[in-house]
C-alpha cells in the first residue's frame, strides 16, 4: 500500500500570504493520478486539482499543483478568507485509493 | 445539477446488527460513473474505503474494512449502497459517496482524475 505523508501538519499564515503543501508518497506514483481535496468543517471535500497540476472546474487560479515521482505540493499563492481549511493529496493505483492525512492551513 | 444523497446512517452497538447506507444519484448517467465509499472519523483524516465499477463488476475494498462492509449498486435506480457488518467502535465515521472522474488526456487515454462530487455525508456511530 501506498502511503501519503502531508506535511507540515498545520499551517498558520495570514490572508495575503503564500501557501506551501506538502505530499510525499512512500513510493513512486505516476503523477496522473494524484489529486487535492479542500474540506472545511461541516462540508464534503471538494476536488481542487487532479493530474498533480489541473485544476478542477471552479478552482481559482491561485491553487496550483506540481511535483512528480514522490514530492508533490499544493500552492496558494495569495491566500483568500475562504481558503483556510483542511487539505488532502489522494492518489489511486493498483485497485486501492490512499488519503494522506491531511494539513490544517489556519488563520495566523 | 450533478447531485449525492446518502442516507441510513444511524447508532449501532459494536459487533451486533448491520447497516445499509444508501447513496442517491441524479443529474448525471450513473451507470457509467464508477463510485466509492469514504469516511471521516472524528479527528482524523479522509479514509477511502471501497470502489465499484459502473457495471457492479469490479470492487474493491480497503484493507481495514474486507470482509465485512459490502459495496453494491442498482443502476436502475441511480442508488450506491454499502452495507456494514460486525461494526466496530472505530468505524464511527462521517461516510460519503463520491464519483470518480475520468478525464480523456494526453491525446486519447482516460486517467482517473480525482473524486469530482461528493455527498454530504451521513452519519455512524458504532458505541455500546
Amino acid at each position: 500500500e501506498i502511503v501519503l505523508t502531508q506535511s507540515p501538519g498545520t499551517l498558520s499564515l495570514s490572508p495575503g500570504e503564500r501557501a506551501t503543501l506538502s505530499c510525499r508518497a512512500s513510493q513512486s506514483i505516476s503523477s496522473s493520478y494524484l489529486a487535492w481535496y479542500q474540506q472545511k468543517p461541516g462540508q464534503a471535500p471538494t476536488l481542487l486539482i487532479y493530474g498533480a497540476s489541473s485544476r478542477a472546474t471552479g478552482v481559482p487560479d491561485r491553487f496550483s499543483g506540481g511535483g512528480s515521482g514522490t514530492d508533490f505540493t499544493l500552492t496558494i499563492s495569495r491566500l483568500e478568507p475562504e481558503d483556510f481549511a483542511v487539505y488532502y493529496c489522494q492518489q489511486y493505483r493498483s485497485s486501492s485509493y490512499t488519503f494522506g492525512q491531511g494539513t490544517k492551513l489556519e488563520i495566523k | 445539477e450533478l447531485q449525492l444523497v446518502e442516507s441510513g446512517g444511524g447508532s449501532v452497538q459494536p459487533g451486533v446488527g448491520s447497516l445499509r447506507l444508501s447513496c442517491v444519484a441524479s443529474g448525471f448517467p450513473f451507470s457509467t460513473y464508477s463510485m466509492n465509499w469514504v469516511r471521516l472519523a472524528p479527528g482524523k483524516g479522509l479514509e477511502w474505503i471501497s470502489y465499484i465499477g459502473g457495471s457492479g463488476r469490479t470492487i474493491y475494498y480497503a484493507d481495514s474494512v474486507k470482509g465485512r462492509f459490502t459495496i453494491s449498486r442498482d443502476n436502475a435506480k441511480s442508488s450506491l449502497y454499502l452495507d456494514i457488518n460486525s461494526p466496530r467502535v472505530e468505524d464511527t465515521a462521517v461516510y460519503y459517496c463520491a464519483r470518480d472522474l475520468w478525464i480523456r488526456r494526453d491525446g486519447g487515454s482516460y486517467y482517473w482524475s480525482g473524486m469530482d462530487v461528493w455527498g454530504q455525508g451521513t452519519t455512524v456511530t458504532v458505541s455500546s
